[in-house]
C-alpha cells in the first residue's frame, strides 16, 4: 500500500509570512501533483513535477520534487489570505492507476 | 471547454435508497476516474475508465457500487442500498491518455448525505 504523508496537517500563519509544507512517501512515483481544494469544491491542479530534483515556480509558490522521487515540498513566500485552503499532494504511477493522495495540509492565512 | 462537470452537486437520501451520479469529463479526455473523499481525508481512488472500458477497481468499490461509461463520454456512478457510511464527497476527474503525465482535472464533486 502506497502512502503519502503530509505535514503539517494544520498551519495558521499571518499574512506576509513564508511557509513550507511537506509530502513524504516510501514509494517512488513517476510524477507528483499538487492540488488546492476549497470547502465544497473539487481539487484544482496547481503543478505536476516529474523529474527527481525538479523545481517549479508558480508566482509565490515553489514546488520541489525529491531526487529519489519519493517526496516533495511546497514553499509559499509572503503568504496572502487568498492562499487559504487545503493543499493536497498526489502521486501517480506508484503501481495503481489512480492517484494516491495525502490527507492534505489545511492552511489558514490570517490578515 | 467548460471543464469537468458533475450532477447533482448535493444529494440527500435515506438509508436503503439507490442514488446515481453523473460526470461529464473534459471533451477530449479519454480517461475518467471516480474518487471518494470523506471529511479530513484526501480523495481515495474508486475506479477508472479508458474510453468505455473499466480498467481498474479499488477494493473500496463494494458490490453495491457500479460505474458505467457506455459511450466513452459521460459516466455514471450508482450506489445501491445506501448506508450511512457512504456519506462522502464523490469526485470525478478526467485526463488524456498519452499525455506526458497523468494530469487529472477534477470536477466540483457530488456531496452525498445518507440519513
Amino acid at each position: 500500500t502506497q502512502l503519502l504523508e503530509q505535514s503539517p496537517q494544520f498551519l495558521s500563519i499571518q499574512e506576509g509570512e513564508n511557509l513550507t509544507v511537506y509530502c513524504n512517501s516510501s514509494s517512488v512515483f513517476s510524477s507528483l501533483q499538487w492540488y488546492r481544494q476549497e470547502p465544497g469544491e473539487g481539487p484544482v491542479l496547481l503543478v505536476t513535477v516529474v523529474t527527481g530534483g525538479e523545481v517549479k515556480k508558480l508566482k509565490r509558490l515553489t514546488f520541489q520534487f525529491g531526487d529519489a522521487r519519493k517526496d516533495s515540498s511546497l514553499h509559499i513566500t509572503a503568504a496572502q489570505p487568498g492562499d487559504t485552503g487545503l493543499y493536497l499532494c498526489a502521486g501517480a504511477g506508484g503501481g495503481a492507476d489512480g492517484l494516491t493522495f495525502g490527507k492534505g495540509t489545511h492552511l489558514i492565512i490570517q490578515p | 471547454d467548460t471543464g469537468v462537470s458533475q450532477d447533482p452537486r448535493h444529494k440527500i437520501t435515506k438509508r436503503g435508497q439507490n442514488v446515481t451520479f453523473r460526470c461529464d469529463p473534459i471533451s477530449e479526455h479519454n480517461r475518467l476516474y471516480w474518487y471518494r473523499q470523506t471529511l479530513g481525508q484526501g480523495p481515495e481512488f474508486l475506479t477508472y475508465f479508458q474510453n468505455e472500458a473499466q480498467l481498474e477497481k479499488s477494493r473500496l468499490l463494494s458490490d453495491r457500487f457500479s460505474a458505467e461509461r457506455p459511450k466513452g463520454s459521460f459516466s455514471t456512478l450508482e450506489i445501491q442500498r445506501t448506508e450511512q457510511g457512504d456519506s462522502a464527497m464523490y469526485l470525478c476527474a478526467s485526463s488524456s491518455a498519452g499525455g506526458l503525465w497523468d494530469e487529472q482535472f477534477f470536477g466540483p464533486g457530488t456531496r452525498l448525505t445518507v440519513l
